[in-house]
């Protein structure tokens, strides 16, 4: 199976701040990553798909990128409303797995 | 609007077996492929199981592979997991999601609101 990483965890910062995670994986899988959101208590929610496709609805400070290995995912001005865990998911194997999440708080 | 609603969770002794369903509406159900995912309290998501538009392939998790078994009545525009042989590291919350896209690009782009499976011992 294809194992993903997350960095850092937790991550602490300041509304306005610019905020960035990693993720990596264990072999290339392409372009085949995916960003989700949870809040406490509920489902997560779809942001970027294919590793940089905004999904539709979703605010413009999120944004992705990367390929292979190696991703990145974005929010240039942290909001009050971005307080949540983060999860990359790859589907480039037919077990598709996830990254252990990144829990983003305020300072 | 798309709605996918999951059922049958609740407390079950360990050995035993549960199904949970997952129905769903605003959507031709029978296009899309399904998945089911996971959550243990306190813990990150962790993929289940996926089924093919058709029922026509499946693959799962080594985690519940032997175990659990995932199905769908695309009639009833409903979505199974067949959990056997339960145990307490099964205990979670279980999502169902769509799988969105297309045949290339997969994305989990609608979620259930997720039922509960506890596990006792």
């Amino acid at each position: 199976d294809i194992q993903m990483t997350q960095s850092p965890s937790p991550l602490s910062a300041s509304v306005g701040d610019r905020v960035t995670i990693t993720c990596q994986a264990s072999q290339d899988i392409g372009n085949h990553l995916n960003w989700y959101q949870q809040k406490p208590g509920k489902a997560p929610k779809l942001l970027i798909y294919d590793a940089s496709n905004l999904e539709v609805g979703v605010p413009s400070r999120f944004s992705g990128s990367g390929s292979g290995t190696y991703f990145t995912f974005t929010i240039s001005s942290l909001q009050p409303d971005d307080i949540a865990t983060y999860y990359c998911q790859q589907y480039n194997n037919v077990r598709r797995t996830f990254g252990p999440g990144t829990t983003v708080d305020f300072k | 609007q798309v709605q996918l609603v999951e059922s049958g969770g609740g407390v079950v002794q360990s050995g035993r077996s549960l199904r949970l369903s997952c129905a769903a509406s605003g959507f031709t159900f029978s296009f899309y492929g399904m998945h089911w995912v996971r959550q243990a309290p306190g813990k990150g998501l962790e993929w289940v199981a996926v089924i093919w538009y058709d029922g026509g392939i499946k693959y799962y998790a080594d985690s519940v592979k032997g175990r659990f078994t995932i199905s769908r009545d695309n009639s009833k525009n409903t979505l199974y997991l067949q959990m056997n042989s339960l145990r307490a590291e099964d205990t979670a919350v279980y999502y169902c999601a769509r799988w969105g896209g297309s045949d290339i690009v997969e994305k989990l782009d609608y979620w259930g609101q997720g039922t509960l499976v506890a596990v006792s011992s």
